[in-house]
């Protein structure tokens, strides 16, 4: 399985930039890096997805190195409305190992 | 267009009981899942379904059964229920591989005593 590490909390304040950091040493040539977003009581949401160098919607930004073992989910500035679970995916076209979560990073906005 | 769904919201049942949760989803997408997550958790995979007919196991799958008799429901089936099993659990699909975009309905909370 392509398993995935974050961080599981990060702090920031409103207006602030927050990068959350995601490991996948055991990606695949096929495989592709997907973000989701998770507010409380509610199933989660897409946020962003890429396969390598740069990747930017109107939501936020997504780095990956040359190498893909790891990738970075960028939000440019912060609202307290950031607050959620972000949680990191990296998988194939089929099978078990495009659907594994992970716990996620806990992100609190403070104003 | 609803998106996906989930019937019910909340469910109390007794150990040994069984239900069954419904998802419906409107986007004519090919793959369904059914994930569990537990307080303070991530998602894990109970069962998924790659096409009408279709169903495979996931990373959690005991105790728990699946049927997609139509493509646009996925059932996930409890046949004696354990207070283990207490859980939210989401239903999700996508248009034609897990990599796409996977929409999720709203949560079913269950609650096993």
């Amino acid at each position: 399985l392509a398993k995935t590490t974050q961080p599981i909390s990060m702090d920031s304040y409103e207006g602030q930039e927050v990068n959350i950091t995601c490991s996948h040493n055991n990606i695949a040539t096929n495989d592709y890096i997907t973000w989701y977003q998770q507010f409380p009581s509610q199933g989660p949401r897409f946020i962003i997805q890429g396969y390598k160098t740069k990747v930017t919607n109107e939501v936020a930004s997504l780095f990956i190195p040359a190498d893909r073992k790891s990738s970075t989910l960028s939000l440019p500035r912060v609202s307290l409305s950031d607050t959620a679970v972000y949680y990191c995916l990296v998988g194939g076209d089929t099978g078990r190992r495009a659907l594994t979560f992970g716990s996620g990073t806990r992100l609190q906005v403070q104003p | 267009n609803a998106g996906v769904t989930q019937t019910p919201k909340f469910r109390v049942l007794k150990t040994g009981q069984s239900m069954t949760l419904l998802c419906a989803q409107d986007m004519n997408h090919e793959y369904m899942y059914w994930y569990r997550q537990d307080p303070g958790m991530g998602l894990r995979l109970i069962h998924y379904s790659v096409g009408e007919g279709t169903t495979a196991k996931g990373e959690v799958p005991d105790g728990y059964n699946v049927s997609r008799l139509k493509k646009q429901n996925f059932l996930l089936g409890l046949e004696s229920a354990a207070p283990s099993q207490t859980s939210v659990y989401f239903c999700a699909s996508s248009r034609a591989s897990p990599q796409e975009t996977q929409y999720f309905g709203p949560g079913t909370r269950l609650l096993v005593l």
